[in-house]
């Protein structure tokens, strides 16, 4: 089973309009953590926004924000006001483990990601 | 503060060969990622280290390998290139602990002819 699935390929949006981006996730571990990163055409990953799994507020950050649901296991991204410059694929992704010990979590685990342009 | 820089930026090699990639993280990091990206598989796991020590590995054979100096920075290595290895490999940094967030270089584009 997929751990991250993000049910968008591609989406088109106009310019100054709000955009959602879905992502469900699965995992058996009390401690992860939820990432959203962008890559733009350059290819390089852009850390966006972070949701901890304990954290019961929806982390924010600027235009984009994370509607953290547990018990559905999602975590979607908001961006505000979206802008030319948000033309990029948007990957949802997921670390799992670390605990309360200090010790590291497991690596990244990526969704397929989500194509998005945005039309002037 | 810098950001994590990857170099070569391009590299073309021939099926067979080796290669070794090299990533600076961000000053005061000391955990460092690599992850593979292509069309057919997206982005996987390979491994990270973490003071100089593998600490967690992904499924990949093991023609891939990698190192990390006491300094932090991180080589990974490929050895016998298939075409198959032909990919945006990205290193990512972070602290260390707990499910801290990675922050990524721009990655080095490998193409094996």
């Amino acid at each position: 089973a997929q751990k991250i699935t993000q049910t968008q390929p591609g989406m088109f949006v106009q310019e100054k309009e709000a955009v959602t981006l879905d992502c469900t996730y699965d995992t058996s571990d009390q401690s992860y953590g939820l990432f959203w990163y962008k890559q733009p055409s350059s290819g390089e990953m852009i850390f966006l926004i972070y949701q901890g799994s304990y954290d019961e507020q929806n982390a924010t950050e600027g235009r984009y924000s994370l509607n953290f649901q547990k018990a559905r296991k999602s975590a979607n991204l908001v961006i505000s006001a979206s802008q030319l410059g948000d033309s990029a694929m948007y990957f949802c992704a997921m670390r799992e483990g670390g605990g309360y010990s200090g010790g590291g979590a497991d690596g990244l685990t990526f969704g397929k990601g989500t194509h998005l342009i945005i039309q002037p | 503060k810098a950001g994590v820089t990857q170099t070569p930026r391009y590299l073309i090699k021939t099926r067979g060969q080796q290669v070794t990639l090299s990533c600076s993280p961000i000053s005061g990091h000391r955990s460092v990622s690599w992850y593979q990206q292509t069309p057919g598989q997206g982005l996987q796991f390979l491994f990270e280290y973490f003071s100089e020590t593998q600490r967690n590995k992904g499924n990949f054979p093991g023609r891939f390998s990698g190192r990390q100096f006491s300094n932090s920075r991180s080589e990974m290595n490929v050895s016998t290139l298939e075409l198959g290895d032909s990919a945006l490999y990205l290193c990512a940094s972070s602290l260390g602990t707990g499910v801290d967030t990675q922050y990524f270089g721009p990655g080095t584009r490998l193409t094996v002819l």
